[in-house]
Formats: C-alpha cells, structure tokens, sequence
C-alpha cells in the first residue's frame, strides 16, 4: 500500500514570497490532516478535511494560509504571504476513520519550508 | 486549553536497556491516547494507542501506561535497540469528537549500542 505522499520535500523562499504544498493521502482513506511541525515541538493541527469539506480549520492563520481538497482526494495547502515564523515542516496524515475519535493517523515526511 | 507536556527532553539509555518515556496531559475529556514515533526527516509513525477504560496495553516490545487518576502516560521500550533511537510524542483527542489529535512536545530516545 502506497503512503502518503507531499512535495515538495524542501522549499526555501523569502518573506512575502508565496508558496504552495501537495498532498495525496492513502486510497480510500476519507479524513485528511495539514499539521505544522516547528522544529522541537510536536506537530500542531493547521486543518482537517473529511472527504472534501473541512471540519476543523481552528488554528490555520487563514488571512495568510489556505487549504483545500477538492474532489475529496488530494489537497493543496498555500501561504501567502509568507513569515518568517512560519518556518516549519508541514506535515500532511490520513486515516481511513471518517466520524471517530479513534484510529491510526498515516503522516508523509513532509514539506519543510523555510522562510528568510 | 489543551496541553500534553513530557517530562524529560533526551533520555539516553544502553542497548538492551528497557526504556520509559512520560507524558502528561491536562485535558481529563481525552478519552484515547497514542504514542508516535518520529525519526529524523521523516513523519511521525504510529506506535500504540490506548484508550481511557483501558489502564495497560502491550505490543510488541512495547507497553503503554495510563493514569487517569493524575493524568499520566508512559511508552515502555523493552531492550531497546539502535533502531529505537528517534523522538517519541503522545497524542490525546481531547473528546473531541472527530479525530483530532494534540501533541506533546516529544522525547529524544538515544540508544548507545
């Protein structure tokens, strides 16, 4: 079974500049997480999609980050523009549960993006 | 609000060495919790969860701890091995419904061989 996949692996750009992740979870599996991840601290949930809506975007910075996933598969997260405090990997999980407090999340490696 | 916190930043121990890291977490509505395993430039991999009316589970070389009482987590690594070496984070749902998942701020496993 394929995992998750994310490009890019790397970015760097300069503040201001935009930028813009891909994330193609695993087949079938309907529920789908961005997490930020600042180096030395846990990932932090940015959005959360089930199917092509979203059920969480509590914490996403939404006058700089979007997030969408259309057609319920994959999805695009973009900041625009960007900080320099939002240098991070973005981490992209799935998991086959739709309406469920439990069950395995699947993590990619991740996009790390650094902003100077 | 939510907080999962870990006791100890870096604990390194000797091959073959049984391990413990600790979590704690503050929100008492959690109901399932899970341990992650996260290796250098890779994404975080799951290890075991458990659920809050359970108090042990096992896996394989491994075990998680739960006390509701004071709100502790612990992930037993027995004989531990090069390739335990990484960083571990709890996770609980804090009730919330769907699954979303808070973070603590991890543990760096290093295994002396």
């Amino acid at each position: 079974e394929a995992g998750v996949a994310q490009s890019p692996r790397y970015k760097i750009i300069e503040k201001r500049q935009s930028v813009a992740f891909w994330c193609n979870p695993i087949s079938g599996h309907a529920t789908l997480y961005w997490y930020q991840q600042i180096l030395g601290q846990g990932p932090k949930l940015l959005i959360q999609f089930q199917n092509n809506g979203v059920v969480d975007d509590s914490q996403l910075p939404k006058d700089r980050f979007s997030a969408e996933r259309l057609k319920g598969v994959d999805s695009t997260l973009k900041i625009q523009p960007a900080k320099l405090e939002d240098s991070a990997v973005y981490l992209c999980a799935s998991s086959k549960e739709t309406a469920t407090v439990t069950g395995e999340l699947f993590f990619g490696e991740g996009s790390r993006l650094t902003v100077l | 609000g939510e907080s999962v916190g870990l006791h100890l930043p870096t604990l390194s121990v000797q091959e073959g060495d049984n391990s413990i890291i600790n979590c704690a977490y503050s929100n008492s509505a959690s109901d399932y919790f899970i341990w992650y395993k996260q290796e250098s430039g890779k994404g975080p991999q799951f290890i075991i969860d458990i659920r809050s009316n359970m108090d042990k589970r096992q896996g394989q070389r491994v075990t998680v701890l739960l006390n509701k009482t004071v709100k502790h987590l612990s992930l037993q690594i027995a004989a531990t091995q090069p390739g335990d070496s990484a960083v571990y984070f709890c996770a609980e749902n804090g009730n919330t419904g769907f699954q979303k998942l808070v973070f603590g701020t991890g543990t760096r496993l290093l295994v002396s061989p």
